[in-house]
């Protein structure tokens, strides 16, 4: 058990770009969850998977944001067309699915739109 | 909708002092509670985490939690604080879905931020 990673852990970019960031669960983890949290807050939700099912998805989650499971492993979390407030942390986490459903959360990739 | 409020944005206590870090939780069904500590640009480390059953839950690092339905609470507390607990703590609610089961997405609070002085 390695934990949750997440690569890269820092991303800077320009408004405008787009920018893709990686989640690789613990393994035999089903459930995967994207959070993001900004300077002074909690995380919040942004969508999560069953296996390669994207079940839910916040409102904070615009056009501009996709996320995708191809094979029930790792994710990724893409935004396109940066703006400056995009700049936060985004975190992963994964999770059994179980009675008592815990969630394991991994580094977080920074990220910082200039 | 669910919500999870922490009144206190930043607490300071001396090393060796007790802590008490309230939460406080809107749901309208029976909780699903968790305590996370993050530190300096790191992830979230669970704490602890109450589903059912007894209302006093232990934790790591000699955490421990209780729920008072009556007062919709989840206070984290510590007999004595160490340097090394100076961190930000997090209360987040769980969803459950119509079967009762734990899933999806955590409701988290603002964050305490716990300073200890030597």
């Amino acid at each position: 058990d390695t934990g949750v990673s997440q690569d890269p852990r820092h991303k800077i970019t320009k408004r405008g770009q787009n920018v893709t960031f990686r989640c690789d669960p613990i393994s035999e983890h089903n459930r995967l969850y994207w959070y993001r949290q900004t300077l002074g807050q909690g995380p919040e939700f942004l969508t999560y998977f069953q296996n390669e099912a994207q079940l839910e998805k916040s409102r904070l989650l615009s056009d501009r944001f996709s996320a995708e499971r191809p094979k029930g492993s790792f994710s990724t979390l893409e935004i396109q067309r940066t703006e400056q407030g995009d700049s936060a942390m985004y975190l992963c986490a994964s999770s059994l699915t179980s009675f008592q459903e815990t969630q394991y959360f991994g580094p977080g990739t920074r990220l910082l739109v200039l | 909708a669910q919500s999870v409020t922490q009144p206190d944005i930043h607490i300071t206590v001396s090393e060796g002092a007790s802590l008490e870090l309230r939460c406080n939780y809107s749901y309208g069904a029976t909780p699903y509670l968790f305590w996370y500590v993050q530190s300096p640009g790191q992830g979230l480390q669970l704490l602890l985490k109450y589903f059912s059953g007894d209302t006093l839950v232990q934790g790591i690092k000699g955490f421990e939690a209780e729920f008072k339905r009556s007062q919709s609470s989840f206070n984290l507390r510590k007999p004595s604080v160490h340097w090394s607990d100076a961190a930000e703590y997090f209360c987040a609610v769980g969803s459950t879905n119509a079967g009762g089961t734990s899933y999806g997405k955590l409701t988290f609070g603002q964050g305490t931020i716990l300073t200890v002085h030597p």
